[in-house]
């Protein structure tokens, strides 16, 4: 199984900032098959990236995904006031597919 | 527009059995795969399995194989999880979401709203 670890567990910042978080696996993922998803209190979850680097329909383009191997980041070029949620990563390309523990984004 | 409608709240006690279902719109069913996925209160994303709606392929979460069961019904667009023995530890959000299978996928796009199950005595 591929274990996911996020970074940080919370992030403080402010609306206009960069938010950077970061996703390690514990081992490559294949095709690199991560994806990024945010979640709002009592929402589902909203698929942002996939494949590492694609935007998924109707997500702006101030979220963006890069890495590829076992390191991936996902960044928030400028930090809009509905940004602020939980943020999870998730391999796709073996099974079990797997998630990381979650990174929250807070308004510092 | 694709839709994922799930069926409402659940309360069971321990021992019993749940079935949730999850209604799909607005695409071919069988040109993708449903998976399921949980979340306990407070807690993180859980993948349980995905069900391949053009060829019952199945995959599952080891820790869940022996009691959870999942199904399609193409005539109405229809998934389906069962989950039995539920404990309390069973009590959480599931969703349904879609999945393209293969070097096409595009991961989780659409999502159900999400179904409560509460085990509780």
């Amino acid at each position: 199984e591929i274990v996911l670890a996020q970074s940080p567990g919370t992030l403080s910042l402010s609306p206009g900032e960069r938010a950077t978080l970061s996703c390690r696996a514990s081992q490559s993922i294949n095709l690199n098959f991560l994806a990024w998803y945010q979640q709002k209190p009592g929402q589902a979850p909203r698929l942002l990236i996939y494949h590492a680097s694609s935007r998924a329909t109707g997500i702006p383009d101030r979220f963006s995904g890069s890495g590829s191997g076992t390191d991936f980041t996902l960044t928030i070029s400028r930090l809009d006031p509905e940004d602020f949620a939980v943020y999870y990563c998730q391999q796709y390309g073996s099974s079990p597919i797997t998630f990381g523990q979650g990174t929250r984004l807070e308004i510092k | 527009q694709v839709q994922l409608v799930q069926s409402g709240a659940e309360v069971k006690k321990p021992g019993a059995s749940v079935k949730v279902s999850c209604k799909a719109s607005g695409y071919t069913l069988t040109s993708y795969a449903i998976t399921w996925v949980r979340q306990a209160p407070g807690q993180g994303l859980e993948w349980m399995g995905w069900i391949s709606a053009h060829n019952g392929d199945t995959r599952f979460a080891q820790q869940l194989q022996d009691r959870f069961t999942m199904t399609t019904d193409t005539s109405t667009s229809t998934a389906y999880m069962q989950l039995r023995s539920l404990r309390s530890d069973d009590t959480a959000v599931y969703y349904c979401a879609r999945l393209r299978l293969g070097v096409l996928s595009s991961a989780f796009d659409y999502w159900g709203q999400g179904t409560l199950v509460t085990v509780s005595s």
